[in-house]
């Protein structure tokens, strides 16, 4: 199995830019979850996942947009880039209700100049 | 005030050295999850605790519910254990995963 897989690893954009950040997991997990990571300050959730179609926001939604058409992937679109996006990116599953131990991606660097 | 706290934020130890961090947290909870993050920034989990203590090599974990702690222990601590490390709690509420800032651990030769 790979586990859970991000792309790109590393990414600059200009203010303005969408891009989507890619996370597939081979795990059959139902739910999936995009954190970002700050300096000095814990994960924050984006949007998270519970099953296929099903989506929600997190703690820090604004500017993302999610959708989750298969089990496999959890895509996360930014709309038009701003330097506060600027941060690690890390996207996570877990199997599902009652099993709460998460697996992490190894995070995608995105920096927005 | 943070939901979840973690104690110290920085650590510098010596190889060998019994290494302690601790976490608090001020919510009724259904787990509590210690993660590590190495330089490379990958996190992996490392335990999930609702009650007790778990050890697994030279890492033990505990919890006392009533105090709303718990504490990751390293024993015979070597370079390759610097890393950051995480505290999360699941919220017994709705499930939902409130992170600490993490404890950075540097291990000296």
């Amino acid at each position: 199995n790979a586990g859970v897989t991000q792309t790109p690893k590393f990414q600059v954009l200009k203010t303005g830019q969408s891009m989507t950040l890619q996370c597939a997991q081979d795990m059959n997990h139902e739910y999936m979850s995009w954190y970002r990571q700050d300096p000095g300050m814990g994960l924050r959730l984006i949007h998270y996942s519970v099953g296929a179609g099903i989506t929600d926001q997190g703690e820090v939604p604004n500017g993302y947009n999610v959708s989750r058409s298969t089990t496999e992937d959890f895509p996360l679109r930014l709309l038009s880039a701003a330097p506060s996006q600027t941060s690690v990116y890390f996207c996570a599953s877990r199997p599902g209700q009652g099993h709460l131990e998460q697996y992490f991606g190894p995070g995608t660097r995105l920096t927005v100049t | 005030k943070n939901e979840v706290e973690q104690s110290p934020q920085n650590l510098t130890a010596q190889e060998g050295e019994f290494i302690t961090i601790n976490c608090s947290y001020s919510v009724g909870i259904s787990a509590l999850h210690w993660l590590q993050q190495h330089p490379g920034g990958g996190i992996v989990s490392l335990f999930m605790l609702s009650s007790g203590k778990k050890k697994h090599g030279r890492l033990i974990a505990t919890i006392n519910i009533q105090e709303k702690h718990s504490s990751l222990h390293i024993t015979a601590s070597h370079p390759r254990d610097s890393a950051v490390y995480i505290c999360a709690v699941y919220m017994d509420s709705n499930y939902q995963l409130i992170w600490g800032a993490g404890t950075k651990l540097i291990i000296k030769p």
